[in-house]
């Protein structure tokens, strides 16, 4: 079993590049969801999706967009990179809501990117 | 903006303490508040999903409490082993959507 997939791992982009993060997931969940993290300041939440079709912004949606076509994969866009973009981002998923007992995150491994 | 506050920021124990650390959240309109382990180099795991005020969830020697009446979770790790070291992170659901808020997290480093 993959789990959450996320590509590339690391990647350096000039200032007013536009990327796209892959993710994918193959267990058949129904959220997904894409964090940031910076140092010291924990996950932040950038979008996150209940389902194929349906997407909702986080606490840090600038600069951002995302679709979801199917329900394994979660892309996340960047257009027009900043130096403030520069971070590690983490796809995860989870089978239901994060409010349910069986709501519990599974991550991906992260991809560092770096906006000069 | 809702706030989670994780405290203290940093941990160092010897092996063997016993050890807790503090997530406070809003009181109003909870939902879930999870915790999560962060070892150096991986991607986060889960360790607890809390729905009820009250609740209380152990796995092996580490456990949590919730009080979502005064807006606080404690974990505690009971005799701290060096594989214990890691962020220990919580984040919390406020209504019945995919909006989960992280902590900053509490760093534990348990010296042998």
């Amino acid at each position: 079993n993959a789990g959450v997939t996320q590509t590339p791992k690391f990647r350096i982009l000039k200032i007013g590049q536009s990327m796209t993060l892959q993710c994918a997931q193959d267990m058949n969940h129904n959220y997904m969801y894409w964090y940031r993290q910076d140092p010291g300041m924990g996950l932040k939440l950038i979008y996150y999706s209940v389902g194929a079709g349906i997407t909702d912004k986080g606490e840090v949606p600038n600069g951002y967009n995302v679709s979801r076509s199917t329900t394994e994969d979660f892309p996340l866009r960047l257009e027009l990179a900043a130096p403030s973009q520069t971070s590690v981002y983490f796809c995860a998923s989870s089978y239901d809501s994060p409010g349910s007992y069986t709501g519990e995150l599974f991550f991906g491994e992260g991809s560092r990117l770096t906006v000069l | 903006i809702l706030n989670v506050e994780q405290s203290p920021q940093s941990l160092h124990v010897q092996e063997g303490d016993s050890t807790n650390f503090t997530c406070s959240f809003p009181s109003s309109n909870f939902y879930a508040l999870h915790w999560y382990r962060w070892e150096t180099a991986k991607s986060p795991e889960a360790l607890f999903v809390m729905t009820l005020n009250g609740d209380e969830k152990k796995k092996g020697r580490i456990s949590a409490t919730l009080n979502t009446k005064e807006g606080y979770s404690y974990l505690y790790i009971k005799g701290s082993q060096p594989e214990d070291s890691a962020t220990y992170l919580c984040a919390f659901l406020s209504g019945n959507t995919g909006k989960l808020i992280f902590g900053q997290g509490t760093t534990l480093q348990v010296k042998p």
